[in-house]
């Protein structure tokens, strides 16, 4: 079963702009994943985020987490067209992850 | 980072064969292996959990005699599609930690099945 609900489904920008997509989730647990995945790829881990942090960056990524209210958001800064994938996070309970339906996103030049 | 490969990336059958997809750890070991199964355009559910020399542990609605799986070693994990269905057809995706519970989930390419 799934256990993060995502939205947007589908994100379109311009180059440059920044692209947000956000992440609940129903259950406890013990991190919080970001994962990217290119079309018919397989999946590239891009941040995790335990449950006792708020915030997290990585290069033009930065990830937040709300515990009180099971939400996490994952924010691109000045997005490139190389940006264009399907991004999912994933909930870590006790060694088992569940993704979410993820957000399509699509970045033009 | 570590590397797992997953192989075959793609491969086509009839109705009624058996397909084994094998998932491998390359530079670390792998205690436990996760399999998943992505639909077009979908995220990715969780079939079963694979143990090193135990029994997978499936989930809520996986049939474990159809999608059996077997871990004999630490760096490789198989799952075998029986008697595949065009229902079955679908992307395929293993992972494995190269540490503790809470470490990072490394993940194969994928293995795209299509039953004919």
């Amino acid at each position: 079963s799934q256990q993060g609900e995502e939205d947007p489904q589908a994100l379109s920008i311009q180059e440059g702009e920044n692209a947000t997509m956000n992440c609940s989730y129903k259950t406890s647990i013990n991190n919080l994943q970001w994962y990217r995945q290119n079309s018919g790829r397989g999946l590239v881990h891009l941040i995790l985020i335990r449950s006792n942090e708020r915030e997290k960056h990585s290069g033009r990524l930065r990830v937040t987490l709300d515990t009180s209210k099971k939400s996490s958001s994952l924010l691109i800064t000045a997005s490139r067209a190389a940006d264009t994938a399907s991004y999912f996070c994933a909930t870590d309970s006790w060694g088992k992850l569940q993704f979410g339906a993820g957000t399509q996103v699509v970045v033009t030049p | 980072g570590a590397v797992v490969s997953q192989h075959p990336s793609r491969v086509i059958c009839k109705s009624g064969t058996s397909v084994k997809i094998e998932c491998r750890s390359l530079d670390f070991q792998a205690t436990t292996m996760f399999w998943y199964r992505q639909f077009p355009k979908k995220s990715l559910m969780l079939m079963a959990t694979s143990n090193e020399g135990s029994k997978a542990t499936y989930e809520q609605g996986v049939e474990k005699d159809k999608f059996l799986i077997n871990h004999a070693s630490l760096t490789l994990s198989t799952l075998t599609v029986t008697s595949a269905h065009p229902e079955d057809s679908s992307f395929y995706i293993c992972s494995a930690r190269d540490g503790p519970n809470t470490g990072e989930l490394f993940f194969g390419e994928g293995s795209r099945l299509t039953v004919l």
